[in-house]
């Protein structure tokens, strides 16, 4: 039971590229966030889901696309990378029986050069 | 306003004390959740304890319990016998339900504890 995973773990973007992080779970979670974490201010919510097909801003959204086209994916895509979005950033599920309950996975690295 | 605060950036605890961290939340919602997590320096993120604004009961989790005060609206976090694997980051976090799955994290507490 591998859990929440998420691709890559470390990558290096110049400015105005584009790339799309990639987080997979395999406990039939049915919502699904990403988060990011910067230096002296905890995690803060880009996305969620709350299930197949369906995606809705959190706290931070701009810059920032998702999709949910399975229900074992959420992938967060970032069309123009700004500096600002450098940033650590996790993934986590959770399910609807249980969903105080949040699993996360072990974050990808991003530096926007 | 800050959601979450927490005002202890560094703490430091004796090998087999006990050691409170503050939390303090701002809502307006009756209907919340109140969470710790801990992240290690490896960088992953562990859910501890959950408190609910309903439930009448402290929530407890082995060494950790939630000192839940709902009218001071804050949720300290008690580690009891601390550990020297309990050195980490934790970090204090509240949903509020009627805003669907908002999830608000303070900004952290590093615990160290001392052998």
């Amino acid at each position: 039971n591998a859990g929440v995973t998420q691709t890559p773990k470390f990558r290096v973007l110049k400015t105005g590229q584009s790339m799309t992080l990639l987080c997979a779970q395999d406990m039939n979670h049915e919502y699904m966030y990403w988060y990011r974490q910067d230096p002296g201010m905890g995690l803060r919510l880009i996305h969620y889901s709350v299930g197949e097909g369906t995606t809705a801003k959190g706290e931070v959204p701009d810059g920032y696309n998702v999709s949910r086209l399975k229900k074992q994916n959420f992938l967060l895509g970032l069309e123009s990378a700004a500096p600002s979005q450098t940033s650590v950033y996790f993934c986590a599920s959770s399910s609807l029986i249980k969903e105080e309950t949040q699993y996360f996975g072990p974050g990808t690295r991003l530096l926007v050069l | 306003a800050q959601k979450i605060t927490q005002t202890q950036p560094g703490m430091f605890v004796q090998e087999k004390e006990a050691v409170t961290l503050d939390c303090t939340y701002d809502t307006s919602d009756p209907s919340y959740g109140l969470f710790w997590y801990k992240q290690p320096s490896s960088g992953e993120m562990i859910f501890l304890i959950y408190q609910g604004s309903y439930d009448q009961q402290n929530a407890t989790e082995g060494r950790y319990s939630l000192n839940f005060q709902k009218a001071r609206k804050s949720a300290n976090l008690v580690i009891s016998a601390s550990q020297l694997g309990d050195s980490a980051m934790y970090f204090c976090a509240m949903r509020e339900f009627s805003t669907g799955n908002q999830f608000y994290f303070g900004t952290g507490t590093s615990l160290t504890v001392i052998p």
